[in-house]
């Protein structure tokens, strides 16, 4: 089981350019999270999808938008991006809806 | 708003000692708790989690949760340098059945040989 996979692992992006953020989870979970690092502010949640077919947003959900594609694939697209996108962002997976396994991360630039 | 608060760190200890974690949560309903360690450009990894009052042991970690106190601590026995890293407490609260994690800014760890 390769567990949690994002694409890309790195990105740079020009201002107002837009790109997907996709992530795919083998272990049959329900629930797939997007959070976002920055130095200093922790780990934010971005949006989340409870199941199959549902999306809600988290704590910073300006400037992003989600599709969960089936139960496999959660993405996270960014339409216009902005400086203060930059960040590391990574997409979580669990099954019970207690413990998250994380995926390997996404770095993303916005110049 | 729901608050996750740890010490930033670093905390230095020295290999072969015990290195004590700590961790305080605002929301008084919360059930689910759980450490992660983060190596530097690393992804979070699930350590250990903790549901009810007491201690959890796992090989050399030890989580405590004290739920009238809101304080959930872990211990690292017999630390090595290898555990050097940052480590982050989450909590899930009751009722939020999205099952939304709020995570501590975390601890950063550094093990001297």
């Amino acid at each position: 089981n390769a567990g949690v996979t994002q694409t890309p692992k790195f990105q740079v992006l020009k201002t107002g350019q837009s790109m997907t953020l996709q992530c795919a989870q083998d272990m049959n979970h329900n629930s797939m999270y997007w959070y976002r690092q920055d130095p200093g502010m922790g780990l934010r949640l971005i949006y989340y999808s409870a199941s199959e077919g549902t999306t809600d947003k988290g704590e910073v959900p300006n400037g992003y938008n989600v599709s969960r594609l089936n139960k496999r694939e959660f993405s996270l697209r960014l339409e216009s991006a902005a400086p203060s996108q930059t960040s590391v962002y990574f997409c979580a997976s669990t099954a019970s809806g207690y413990e998250q396994y994380f995926g390997p991360g996404t770095r993303l630039t916005v110049t | 708003q729901k608050e996750v608060e740890q010490n930033s760190g670093p905390l230095s200890v020295p290999e072969g000692a015990i290195a004590s974690l700590n961790c305080t949560y605002s929301d008084r309903v919360s059930q689910s708790f759980f450490w992660y360690r983060q190596y530097s450009g690393k992804s979070p990894e699930l350590i250990m989690s903790i549901y009810s009052n007491g201690d959890k042991e796992d090989g050399r970690f030890t989580a405590q949760l004290n739920k009238a106190s809101q304080y959930v601590s872990l211990l690292i026995r017999d630390s090595q340098p290898s555990d050097s890293a940052t480590y982050l407490c989450a909590v899930i609260a009751s009722g939020a059945g999205s099952y939304q994690l709020t995570f501590g800014k975390g601890t950063k760890l550094s093990v001297i040989p």
